[in-house]
């Protein structure tokens, strides 16, 4: 049961482009949205988030849009860097807080940043 | 930077054997998980924990894994008899409130 999902697997852009990743939800009690950037043999890095209030979040090149209609939410990366090559994950929680509010990830999304 | 810290990096055993991960939190939080990446696969959530208690578990945390917080600073994840499919990435992560900060995982390898 696919909660979470991010359909495209992998994603290339060229440096100083936007890349735009991509996630749906199903689950309509899901209220707090996060992405997290993953290098291989290391965790998760959090790196944005966004309440159900909101529908768009900005932290310097990294933007998170939320369409709670349609259960979609992108994060936009502009311009892209090399550096920015990773696995991204997107997950949702129930509740920002609380102890239940675990996060449920989707699959990732492996960006390729050509210099 | 505070950071979630665990050990082993990697861990190689054989089937049926017990296995403890270890995992130090980061000081002031309250909220500690264990989550899971089988190769290739997505993070899968297996257990929070709070207060000393258990608070959700998936159907992935059958009886063969039990936590632990046994002392004030470490969160410990055991498989009491490994199975080939336990090898995995096992993440650790704790919270304040909001986001999840995850350790750098312990990679488990059952033989």
């Amino acid at each position: 049961d696919q909660q979470v999902k991010q359909n495209s697997p992998s994603l290339s852009v060229q440096e100083g482009r936007i890349s735009i990743l991509n996630c749906d939800y199903t689950n309509s009690m899901f209220d707090y949205f996060l992405w997290y950037k993953k290098y291989p043999a290391e965790g998760p890095t959090f790196l944005i988030s966004i309440s159900s209030i909101k529908d768009k979040n900005e932290d310097g090149r990294f933007t998170v849009f939320l369409n709670k209609s349609a259960k979609h939410l992108s994060l936009h990366i502009v311009p892209s860097q090399p550096g920015d090559s990773a696995v991204y994950f997107c997950a949702a929680s129930e509740a920002r807080t609380g102890a239940n509010s675990k996060l449920t990830f989707g699959k990732g999304i492996t960006l390729s940043v050509r210099p | 930077e505070p950071e979630v810290t665990q050990t082993p990096s990697h861990q190689v055993t054989q089937m049926g054997q017990e296995v403890i991960l270890r995992c130090v939190p980061i000081s002031n939080h309250l909220y500690f998980y264990w989550y899971r990446q089988i190769l290739g696969q997505k993070v899968e959530f297996l257990v929070s924990f709070y207060n000393n208690e258990i608070s959700e578990k998936s159907e992935i945390f059958d009886d063969q894994f039990s936590v632990e917080r046994p002392d004030g600073s470490n969160f410990t994840l055991k498989i009491r008899s490994t199975k080939l499919e336990d090898s995995a990435m096992y993440f650790c992560a704790s919270r304040a409130a909001g986001e999840l900060f995850f350790g750098e995982g312990s990679r488990l390898t059952v033989l």
